[in-house]
């Protein structure tokens, strides 16, 4: 069965340093999809960046990367120069690609992400 | 491109009354995906609609049902309320062309808190 694990509830870092935030994966399916989604304190799910299980290159977006590593089922978000809007909640999500079974998208529980001034 | 639109905001229900969410997608979107999120369980995946037809169900009691009109809008409903359905409800929805295609983010509303008292 797919799962999700992040292992950081919470972080603290300071404004304008690089964070990472780290997510784990378990999946027996060659393809699939990973996510990262980043929720303010009021609510929405922002989503920020994606990585397919058959992508050579790390994806990026801007201040966000992905940190892909396939053998160690590992896709930790990296947020380079931080800023005092990054603080929130941020979500790592992956999908499967079984045509014939259950696909929904899961997620793990989330890291609380603080920035300090 | 209008966003994912969810109505209403806030709901505030009392324990045994029935209550319904609705969820407008991005245009040309035809997967709806409905979540439940609390502090103690996290993002829970209760069902996802593609052309009118429920494709996935997350493990909810039948007090949770949920239907997508021709237009795709979604419409999410629960019977019988209890204390423990008070919860943010977020509504997904992607752009996909079908199952297993994994690579189609969800994009979310700003949700539904509802409060059940």
């Amino acid at each position: 069965a797919q799962k999700i694990t992040q292992t950081q509830p919470g972080m603290f870092v300071q404004e304008k340093e690089a964070v990472t935030l780290d997510c784990t994966y378990d999946t027996s399916d060659p393809s699939y999809g990973l996510f990262w989604y980043k929720q303010p304190s009021s609510g929405e799910m922002i989503f920020l960046i994606y990585q397919g299980s058959y992508d050579q290159q790390n994806a990026t977006e801007g201040r966000y990367s992905l940190n892909f590593q396939k053998a160690r089922k590992s896709a930790n978000l990296v947020i380079s120069a931080s800023q005092l809007g990054d603080s929130a909640m941020y979500f790592c999500a992956m999908r499967e690609g079984r045509k014939n079974r259950d696909d929904k998208i899961i997620f793990g529980k989330g890291t609380r992400l603080h920035i300090l001034p | 491109k209008a966003g994912v639109t969810q109505t209403p905001r806030y709901l505030i229900k009392t324990r045994g009354q029935q209550v319904t969410l609705s969820c407008s997608p991005i245009s040309g979107h035809r997967s709806v995906s409905w979540y439940q999120q609390t502090p103690g369980q996290g993002l829970q995946f209760l069902f996802e609609y593609f052309s009118e037809t429920q494709r996935n169900k997350g493990n909810f009691p039948g007090r949770f049902s949920g239907r997508q009109f021709s237009n795709s809008r979604s419409e999410m409903n629960v019977s019988t309320l209890e204390l423990g359905d008070s919860a943010l409800y977020l509504c997904a929805s992607s752009p996909e062309g079908g199952r297993g295609d994994y690579n189609s983010p969800l994009h979310f509303g700003n949700g539904t808190r509802l409060t059940v008292t």
